[in-house]
């Protein structure tokens, strides 16, 4: 089975800190997803990756940046946590090829920053 | 760009009944849809896929959903629903070939006793 692992179920920041999210995949998938989601919204993707160093924009990069030094893990980066960033963050990765064909996603992470 | 619309946010429906819910795309290309289910503080699980081919889909735990380019709609049905499948669904869309994916924003159904 695929699996995706979230390091963090619950995380509690202040304002302010720089924050880490960090997300393992251990099925050698080429593509990776950060997405936030806040109710009445649905999921919204922060930024997404397609290969090593490789990043791009999502909807809502504001606030946010990535990292992917190794094709396993993708890291969420939130540089200045501010209150309106309290949300659940979910990783997905996908397999490699022509277009998105599935997405696997990880538990989620609950981010509250007070 | 692509979007959804999922245009019930809420739906109740009593044990045993059908259930639809629906989902509305806009593309003027070539998509893959997908119906995701998340359980209360879990992650989101695959319901069912449409790639090509026919355009009635069938998925785990007897949800079907049909693929109407016409319309474009992607609408998922279940014809007898258990108090389990209460949860949230979200309905997903990509452009063939592209490396993103993008949901809608969610329905939430209740299956009442």
């Amino acid at each position: 089975d695929v699996k995706v692992t979230q390091s963090s179920r619950y995380l509690v920041k202040r304002t302010g800190e720089k924050v880490f999210l960090e997300c393992v995949q251990d099925m050698d998938h080429e593509n990776m997803f950060w997405y936030r989601q806040d109710p009445g919204l649905g999921l919204r993707l922060i930024y997404f990756s397609y290969d090593v160093k490789m990043k791009e924009k999502g909807d809502i990069p504001e606030g946010y940046s990535v990292s992917r030094e190794k094709k396993e893990r993708f890291s969420l980066i939130l540089e200045s946590a501010s209150t309106n960033q309290t949300s659940m963050y979910l990783c997905a990765s996908s397999p490699g090829g022509p277009g998105v064909t599935e997405a696997f996603f990880g538990q989620g992470t609950r981010l509250t920053v007070v | 760009a692509q979007s959804v619309t999922q245009l019930d946010s809420q739906v109740p429906v009593f044990e045993e009944a059908p259930v639809e819910l629906r989902c509305n795309y806009s593309s003027s290309v070539s998509v893959y849809l997908f119906w995701y289910v998340q359980y209360p503080n879990q992650g989101l699980q695959l319901l069912l896929k449409y790639l090509s081919g026919s355009t009635l889909v069938k998925g785990i735990n007897g949800f079907e959903a049909e693929f109407n380019k016409s319309q474009t709609s992607f609408h998922l049905r279940k014809p007898s629903v258990h108090i389990s499948d209460t949860a949230e669904y979200f309905c997903a869309v990509t452009r063939t070939g592209a490396n993103n994916l993008f949901f809608g924003t969610g329905t939430r159904l209740t299956v009442i006793p």
